[in-house]
């Protein structure tokens, strides 16, 4: 069981929204800025597309946006395209031993 | 540019011991905190080990504590993992990643900038 949750798996059409939920707690998505959202394809390496909640590194597309309210972080995705279909891991530094947190995971499809 | 090369995975036994490296290059690997995290077949990703630029704060995940050592050569530009006492559930590929973090006498990892290819450790009998 992760300790972050979010859901197995969300789709959409090209073209809409889509946006990924991350739950957390005080002690870690709740209480610090520093959520941060990875893409990866199936056998590759995850990438950095969100951090600190809602900054985009260098190179990622516009199109992918983040934002928190209280223990719920939440990644959109606006203009899906078919290259959009991947796994995406939020993550959390929390005041626990534990040190980082990630969520299990959201297989997006993009129908 | 930034280049992380994992290497030393492979079949190991329940029990048996393994060792991991990371080649670092293209950045000042002295300067940054570096991390083990860890994805078993099909799932997601669970962080290791974390440790800081001068070997000072180390930690752990409880489901390794104990059990793994994270350490680093910063002349060599080289990140460890030594593993031991290894279970199947061990089984994953494990990325060497580097993190960007805030220091106010402890460390907070604000986000993993750069990832490795990643190697397999397969735990089996």
């Amino acid at each position: 069981q992760s300790a972050l949750t979010q859901p197995a798996s969300v789709s959409g059409s090209p073209g809409q929204s889509i946006t990924i939920s991350c739950t957390g707690t005080s002690s870690d998505v709740g209480g610090y800025n520093y959520v941060s959202w990875y893409q990866q394809y199936p056998g590759k390496v995850p990438k950095l597309m969100i951090y600190e909640v809602s900054n985009r590194p260098s190179g990622v597309s516009d199109r992918f946006s983040g934002s928190k309210s209280g223990n719920t972080a939440s990644l959109t995705i606006s203009g899906l395209q078919a290259e959009d279909e991947a796994d995406y891991y939020c993550s959390s530094y929390t005041s626990s031993d534990t040190l980082v947190v990630f969520g299990g995971g959201t297989k997006l499809t993009v129908l | 540019e930034v280049q992380l090369v994992e290497s030393g995975g492979g079949l190991v036994k329940p029990g048996g011991s393994l060792r991991l490296s990371c080649a670092a290059s293209g950045f000042t690997f002295s300067s940054y905190n570096m991390n083990w995290v860890r994805q078993a077949p099909g799932k997601g990703l669970e962080w290791v080990s974390s440790i800081s630029s001068s070997s000072t704060y180390i930690y752990y995940a409880d489901s390794v504590k104990g059990r793994f050592i994270i350490s680093r050569d910063n002349a060599k530009n080289s990140l460890y993992l030594q593993m031991n006492s290894l279970r199947a559930e061990d089984t994953a590929v494990y990325y060497c990643v580097r993190a960007k973090i805030s220091f106010g006498g402890i460390i907070v990892i604000r986000y993993f900038d750069y990832w490795g290819q990643g190697t397999l450790v397969p735990v089996s009998s």
